[in-house]
């Protein structure tokens, strides 16, 4: 149990373009999402935390405007990095946290390659 | 912001050793977990602790949750090839996003 996915696993996209990247909790209901970024050879970063049908809090250093974060669904959340740059290729990681548990679940990871 | 400190930053050792690699934080923490990562692919849950002074293990793996809140260890026994990745202290926990340490990339030598 507690599964998470993530779509597209990679993506190679062109300066100036936007890129979407969904996460999916696959046999639990995630109240609480969270979207880490994570640079060759160093640890994650906590993005933004994405609450079910409310605004995404987002961590100190992270525009909101450039990473749009939607949480529609329990089981849904969507990261769009909007006129990518090529200072934005990394690693994209999220996880869910299952309702009423303390721990978090991650996906396998989205590399965003920007040229 | 807070921040974890892990050590060691890497491990060469033999097949068969035993592996001790801890976290240290200036900020008290509820939760204190472990994830193991291989390249090109999300962390994985090894060890997760909530009660300080918590010792808790999962095949070769054992970690503790210090009693000052602020610390943890993992030990692995007798460590075998698959054993090699990056090993993530991670600490906060609920619905607070987690604070992760630096990583302890372990290199296993036959």
């Amino acid at each position: 149990g507690a599964v998470v996915s993530q779509h597209p696993s990679w993506v190679i996209c062109k300066s100036g373009t936007s890129v979407k990247i969904e996460c999916r909790s696959l046999d639990f209901q995630a109240t609480t999402m969270f979207w880490y970024r994570q640079f060759p050879k160093q640890s994650l970063m906590l993005m933004a935390t994405s609450n079910e049908g409310s605004k995404a809090t987002y961590e100190q250093g992270v525009e909101k405007d450039k990473f749009l974060i939607n949480h529609a669904s329990l089981t849904l959340s969507t990261l769009t990095v909007t006129s990518a740059h090529p200072e934005d290729s990394s690693f994209y990681i999220c996880s869910g946290l299952p309702s009423g548990r303390e721990t978090q679940y991650f996906g396998p990871g989205t590399r965003l390659l920007v040229l | 912001g807070q921040q974890l400190n892990q050590s060691p930053q890497s491990m060469f050792i033999q097949e068969g050793e035993d592996v001790s690699m801890n976290c240290t934080s200036s900020s008290i923490f509820n939760t204190w977990l472990w994830y193991k990562q291989e390249p090109g692919e999300g962390p994985v849950l090894l060890i997760a602790l909530y009660k300080a002074g918590e010792l808790t293990s999962n095949g070769r793996l054992t970690a503790q949750f210090g009693i000052t809140r602020k610390d943890s260890f993992l030990n692995i026994s007798a460590s075998i090839p698959s054993d090699v990745g990056i090993y993530f202290c991670g600490a906060g926990g609920g619905a607070d996003g987690l604070t992760f340490g630096k990583g302890t990339h372990l290199i296993i030598q036959p």
